[in-house]
């Protein structure tokens, strides 16, 4: 089983609708939590972190739910450029360093 | 404020040959991470640095694969003896803190896209 596994997509929805993605994760030790964003051939670039109390910036709202090892993000109101790769990361800690855990990502196509 | 650099942005390698990727931390970030992408897959870590010292490679592939952050100059992750199978995006990520404190926040590069002949 992946550390980190999301829906591959691709969603397609119309301009001005909501959408929303999931993930879950496998290590009950994670410990902080990540939504990026990928375009295509580029870098990713951070989106926003999750905390357990839920937080939102502008259109974009990220749950967590630490019992159900589940993360979410919700984009109202989409863009067409919101049209991307949308990626779920999980921070560990073993030992004195920690590392991030990409999920394969679910991909976003916004149309007119 | 320059970003993450990294270069070259594509590097093309005939089988056998060695592949030297060079990435330059934002200003101020003593952090560095290696991440390879594979077509169609996820980023997978593969090593962390701090100046002169490799503080967790266990992402690295046993054999071909070296990194280096030294004193002077950029990150270098290092290929020997490329194979078909090494083709793919490397991204490089840098950050200010150590990996273990919060939120660590990485800040990656364009990447190096390696095509192997």
């Amino acid at each position: 089983r992946k550390e980190v596994e999301q829906d591959p997509g691709p969603f397609n929805v119309p301009e001005g609708a909501t959408v929303a993605f999931n993930c879950t994760y496998s290590n009950s030790a994670s410990q902080s939590f990540f939504w990026y964003r990928q375009d295509c051939r580029k870098e990713p670039k951070l989106l926003m972190s999750v905390y357990s109390s839920g937080n939102e910036d502008g259109r974009f709202t990220a749950q967590l739910n630490r019992a159900s090892q589940y993360i979410s993000l919700l984009i109202r109101d989409s863009k067409l450029s919101d049209s991307a790769t949308y990626l779920c990361v999980v921070r560990r800690t073993t030992g004195t360093a920690s590392k991030l855990t990409f999920g394969t990502g679910t991909r976003l196509q916004v149309t007119l | 404020n320059a970003g993450v650099m990294q270069n070259p942005r594509h590097l093309v390698r005939r089988r056998g040959q060695e592949a030297r990727l060079r990435c330059s931390p934002m200003k101020g970030h003593s952090h560095v991470y290696w991440y390879r992408q594979l077509p169609e897959e996820g980023l997978k870590f593969m090593v962390y640095l701090q100046k002169e010292n490799i503080i967790d490679e266990s992402g690295m592939p046993k054999e071909r694969f070296s990194a280096e952050f030294p004193k002077e100059g950029p990150s270098i992750l290092r290929i020997q003896q490329v194979v078909r199978g090494d083709s793919a995006a490397y991204f490089c990520a840098s950050s200010p803190l150590p990996s273990s404190e919060n939120p660590n926040e990485q800040f990656f590069g364009p990447g190096t896209r390696l095509t192997v002949l």
